[in-house]
């Protein structure tokens, strides 16, 4: 049973692009969810909480659809820095359940 | 900008040998968690603590894992007798009254 599915990628991707990634969660009583990032070997850093009216942190804009139990990342004017692996995060009952993260590579 | 600090960066021990991973969490921050992380997996929750005591555990933590917060500023997670399959990265991490999570910097556990 895959609680939090996404595509691990990589997504390799030119500097500038816009890049977007989709994520699936099957437990319908989770209550909150995130986007966090990855670098290799370092710990998970909070990207943005997502909201199901959409919210925006400057080249990023996340979505949440609880009918579909489907969230979204998309990151705009990509940056070198941008590559990293991004976890798309549940909230049940206080406990976090990731996902295994999709790979993002951003090339000059 | 206040952060969540772990001890030891790297531990290697002897299977059946005990160790007991530190954290510091953000010190306004009411609820501690435990994940861990083997290499190449997802990260995976292992103990939520509010209150002085364990509020969630997952299956992973068995009788040989244990945690307590000693004092106003530490949080610990003893494995009592550690095996090679608890060789991975374990993430502290804290969060106040919202449901954000941040979290440490991680302790390479290595079991030999």
């Amino acid at each position: 049973r895959k609680e939090v599915e996404q595509d691990p990628g990589p997504f390799n991707v030119p500097e500038g692009a816009t890049v977007a990634f989709n994520c699936t969660y099957s437990n319908s009583a989770s209550q909150s969810f995130f986007w966090y990032r990855q670098d290799c070997r370092k710990e998970p850093k909070l990207l943005m909480s997502v909201y199901s009216s959409g919210n925006e942190d400057g080249r990023f804009t996340a979505q949440l659809n609880r009918a579909s139990q489907y969230i979204s990342l998309l990151i705009r004017d990509s940056k070198l820095s941008d590559s990293a692996t991004y976890l798309c995060v549940v909230n049940i009952y206080s406990t976090l359940t990731f996902g295994k993260g999709t790979m993002l590579l951003v090339s000059p | 900008e206040p952060e969540v600090t772990q001890t030891p960066s790297h531990q290697v021990t002897q299977m059946g040998q005990e160790v007991i991973l530190r954290c510091v969490p953000i010190s306004n921050h009411l609820y501690f968690y435990w994940y861990r992380q083997i290499l190449g997996q997802k990260v995976e929750f292992l103990v939520s603590f509010y209150n002085n005591e364990i509020s969630e555990k997952s299956e992973i933590f068995d009788d040989q894992f244990s945690v307590e917060r000693p004092d106003g500023s530490n949080f610990t997670l003893k494995i009592r007798s550690t095996k090679l399959e608890d060789s991975a990265m374990y993430f502290c991490a804290s969060g106040g009254q919202g449901q954000e999570q941040y979290f440490g910097p991680g302790t390479r556990l290595t079991v030999t």
